[in-house]
């Protein structure tokens, strides 16, 4: 049983498009983020809800909009795609203050 | 705003050697936590620490956490090749506010047989 799953794996899309990933936990848990890994590796917090709330809302462009319609689910769609939006999308959740994360498996987003 | 840096970026050992990755925050720390990533995977808890110069083993690795809960150490001893990975610390502040993690740049490990 997957903790944290995410759709598609792989993504290919050509600029401007627009496209959307989706992201369930079946861990109970209160709170979802979606993270943003570059070709450095490194992990920018993109956004997080907590029970279906959004509660941070990091400097992201106001194409990627995230949408929570249960604390299960936190999906995230893109609009007009861009070259530099080409990387790895992490959706992961927890329990709760100071709980640890579990990552689901990635979206490797490649725009062309 | 708060910022984790972590050194080295890249470490390259022999097998069986030791390797040791340094974190530090910018803030006072409420916990703090690592994470392992396998080349193409993703980020896997490894643990917590919470309190003041706390430390903690799991097998072949050492955490500790700083006496001022601002910095942070992961110790491997005798690397093995299923070492390999990238590992993230990640700082979780103390002045309450929206719940998220800080991760470090990670430190990219690689083990030569």
């Amino acid at each position: 049983d997957t903790a944290v799953s995410q759709t598609p794996k792989y993504l290919v899309t050509q600029m401007g498009n627009d496209k959307s990933i989706k992201c369930e936990q079946n861990l109970g848990h209160d709170t979802m983020y979606w993270y943003k890994q570059d070709s450095k590796k490194f992990l920018k917090i993109m956004f997080s809800y907590n029970n279906k709330e959004l509660i941070i809302n990091e400097t992201v462009p106001n194409r990627f909009s995230p949408k929570s319609p249960d604390k299960a689910h936190l999906n995230l769609h893109i609009n007009s795609l861009e070259l530099g939006d080409s990387a790895v999308y992490f959706c992961a959740s927890s329990s709760g203050q100071g709980g640890s994360y579990t990552f689901g498996s990635g979206t490797r987003l490649t725009v062309v | 705003g708060q910022q984790v840096m972590q050194i080295p970026q890249y470490q390259h050992v022999q097998e069986g050697e030791d390797f040791t990755t340094y974190c530090n925050s910018s803030t006072t720390l409420s916990n703090i936590q690592w994470y392992k990533q396998r080349p193409g995977g993703h980020p896997v808890f490894l643990i917590q620490l919470v309190k003041s110069g706390e430390v903690k083993k799991q097998k072949r690795l050492t955490f500790q956490f700083g006496e001022a809960k601002k910095n942070s150490s992961l110790h491997i001893t005798a690397t093995q090749t299923t070492d390999v990975g990238t590992y993230f610390c990640a700082g979780k502040g103390t002045q309450g506010g929206s719940e998220k993690l800080v991760f470090g740049k990670g430190t990219k490990l690689t083990v030569n047989p």
